[in-house]
């Protein structure tokens, strides 16, 4: 089966520049997970989706950051204005089930976001 | 607060050696442990979990409550080991969350 997509693979951006990133889970995973890796650290929840809602986003710096999965399918993470220190790998995830069970997650291959 | 500790971040062993990557964690309510690996220009991926207690490419993994470890071993490394290995730690009960550790990057060398 095809694995998480993700898109773009890299992205150098400014400082107070906007960026999003996309990411197609796996044809009939209900749960998607957005995740920042900094460097030298492990990835890092920021929001979990189940279908088209949203179960945990208690990690996402809400003034800047922001997320949707529509239809509950595809998904989008946006940072608006970006600052330095979100230069980081962004990771999708997805899991087969919803609630219940610690479904194995499913990772896609990343964005590298670079802020100058 | 729930937390997992990886005390390495760096572990080379030569090939045919004893490897153990270790990982403790803090939580107070009924762990789930996972180890997750990524090779070198590889997604990462789940190596194995505490509940199935399997064995996956030779490595084995303990949940120790007592000594709230979920420690990685293989008698026997081999070169194709090298990779990133992360230990994570399931909470938020049926949410399914995961907080990782900061990995360990094993070399093993010829």
């Amino acid at each position: 089966e095809a694995g998480v997509a993700q898109s773009p693979r890299y992205k150098i951006i400014e400082k107070r520049q906007s960026v999003a990133f996309w990411c197609n889970p796996i044809s009939g995973h209900a749960t998607l997970y957005w995740y920042q890796q900094i460097l030298g650290q492990g990835p890092k929840l920021l929001i979990q989706f189940q279908n088209n809602g949203v179960v945990d986003d208690s990690q996402l710096p809400k003034d800047r950051f922001s997320a949707e999965r529509l239809k509950g399918v595809d998904s989008t993470l946006k940072i608006q204005p970006a600052k330095l220190e979100d230069s980081a790998v962004y990771l999708c995830a997805s899991s087969p089930m919803g609630r219940g069970m610690y479904n194995e997650q499913f990772f896609g291959p990343g964005t590298r976001l670079t802020v100058l | 607060a729930q937390r997992v500790t990886q005390p390495e971040k760096l572990l080379s062993v030569f090939k045919g050696a004893p490897v153990e990557l270790k990982c403790n964690y803090s939580y107070s309510g009924s762990p789930e442990l996972f180890w997750y690996v990524q090779y070198s220009r590889q997604r990462l991926q789940l190596l194995l979990r505490h509940i199935s207690r399997e064995s996956i490419k030779g490595f084995t993994a303990d949940l120790n409550k007592g000594e709230t470890s979920f420690h990685l071993k293989k008698p026997f490394a081999q070169e194709e080991d090298s990779a990133m290995y992360y230990c994570a730690l399931g909470y938020g009960g049926s949410q399914g969350n995961l907080i990782f550790g900061k990995g360990t990057k094993l070399s093993v060398k010829p």
